[in-house]
This record gives C-alpha cells, structure tokens and sequence, in this order.
C-alpha cells in the first residue's frame, strides 16, 4: 500500500528566507512522486515530480523538491520565499506497483509573513 | 488551452435529492477520477476510469456513482446525497503513466442540508 504524510499542517516564514515543506512516503514499488498546491477557491496545480534520474527537481515558481530514497523523503524547497507563495500545499505519490491512483498527503499550510 | 471544467461551481441541495456533477477535459487523457477534499483529511479518492466503460471505486465510493461513456467526459452522480457528503469534489485527468501528473478542475463546492 502507498502513503504520504505531510507532518505540518503549518509551515511559517518570513519573506525573503527560504522555506521548506516536508514530505515522507510510503509505497511498496518505485515511486513517483508530485507536488501540488491550492491557492484559496482554485483546483490544484502541479508544481513538480520526481520519476527518475537526478535526485533535485525543479520546477514552477522557482520551487525545487529533493528526493531521499533512503529517508523516503521527498521536501518541497525554495531559497527565498515571497508572500504570494502563501497556500495549501500537497504532496502525493503513485506506486508503480498500484496502477494510477494519486495518494496525496493532507496538506501543509504555508503562510508567508512580510 | 488544455484544461479540465467542472460544473458547477458551488451548489447547494437538500437530503435525497439527486444530482449530478459533470467533469470533461479536452486533452484526450485516458486516465479520470474524482477525489473529495475535506479539512485536515487532504484528498480522497472516489472513483476513477482508466478509459471508456472502464470505472472502478477508490477509497471512499459509498454514495457516489460514475460513468465513462465517452473518453472526455466524467460525471459523479449522487443518488441520494446526505449531509456527510458536503465536501470540496475535484475531477482530474492524466495520460496513462506512472510518472504522468494529473490535471485537476476548479473544483464543485457542494453542500447537502
């Protein structure tokens, strides 16, 4: 079975620092893994996935994810935060060995404060 | 623009009622589902359809129905919606694909007194 769990349901920072979103997961294949996040009223969009190959990923807005293999981690990163970061963010993996189905984590909270 | 519609929006209905809320995208993906958000829980899967005729439960399927009789189109139906359904809903498409992301709709708003 597959799992993610996001353990902060609030991450605070101040503009300009870098912020961190963490991420840990379960699956019993290869995973595949994504970053999502939800701005207040709006569907989720996809930021970055892991698949394969380099272990840092980049993707929009400047938002990088390093994947851990041996910490099964998988924590959304970005070196300078801005207040227009602020929203839901939500981590989710997909086994190989379980189909197409996305779990997602119960999503992190990220305010950034001026 | 590739996307994925919802609709409605919001909607707000009584016990026993039934409704339906309708999903298409326009990106020829095989793969369709619908996951419900409620606080602190994150997203849950309900149903999803690897392609045309092809549907089957996620995680939490009670009280919901699905059908795929054409490729871009998805619709929930909820028989007899009850108070324990008023959630968030998101339809979401991808390609077939273990490293495929999935596209996600603004999202239905739907609230059962």
């Amino acid at each position: 079975a597959q799992s993610v769990a996001q353990p902060e349901d609030q991450v605070n920072v101040a503009e300009g620092n870098p912020l961190t979103v963490k991420c840990t997961y379960s699956v019993s294949g290869n995973p595949y893994l994504f970053w999502y996040v939800q701005y207040p009223n709006r569907g989720l969009q996809f930021l970055l996935k892991y698949i394969t190959g380099d272990n840092l990923v980049k993707g929009s807005y400047g938002f990088e994810a390093e994947f851990n293999k041996s910490q099964t981690s998988f924590h959304l990163k970005k070196p300078s935060a801005l207040v227009s970061d602020s929203a839901l963010y939500f981590c989710a993996v997909r086994d190989s060995n379980s189909g197409y189905a996305l779990n997602f984590g119960k999503g992190t909270s990220l305010l950034v404060t001026p | 623009e590739a996307q994925v519609t919802q609709n409605p929006r919001y909607l707000i209905t009584v016990t026993g009622k039934k409704l339906t809320v309708t999903c298409s995208q326009n990106m020829n993906h095989e793969y369709m589902s619908w996951y419900r958000q409620d606080p602190g829980l994150g997203l849950r899967q309900i149903y999803y359809s690897m392609n045309v005729e092809v549907t089957d439960k996620g995680d939490v399927p009670e009280g919901y129905k699905v059908s795929r009789k054409e490729k871009r189109n998805f619709p929930l139906i909820l028989e007899s919606p009850s108070p324990n359904q008023t959630s968030l809903y998101f339809c979401a498409s991808s390609l077939q694909g273990g490293g495929t992301e999935a596209f996600f709709g603004q999202g239905t708003r739907l609230t059962v007194v």
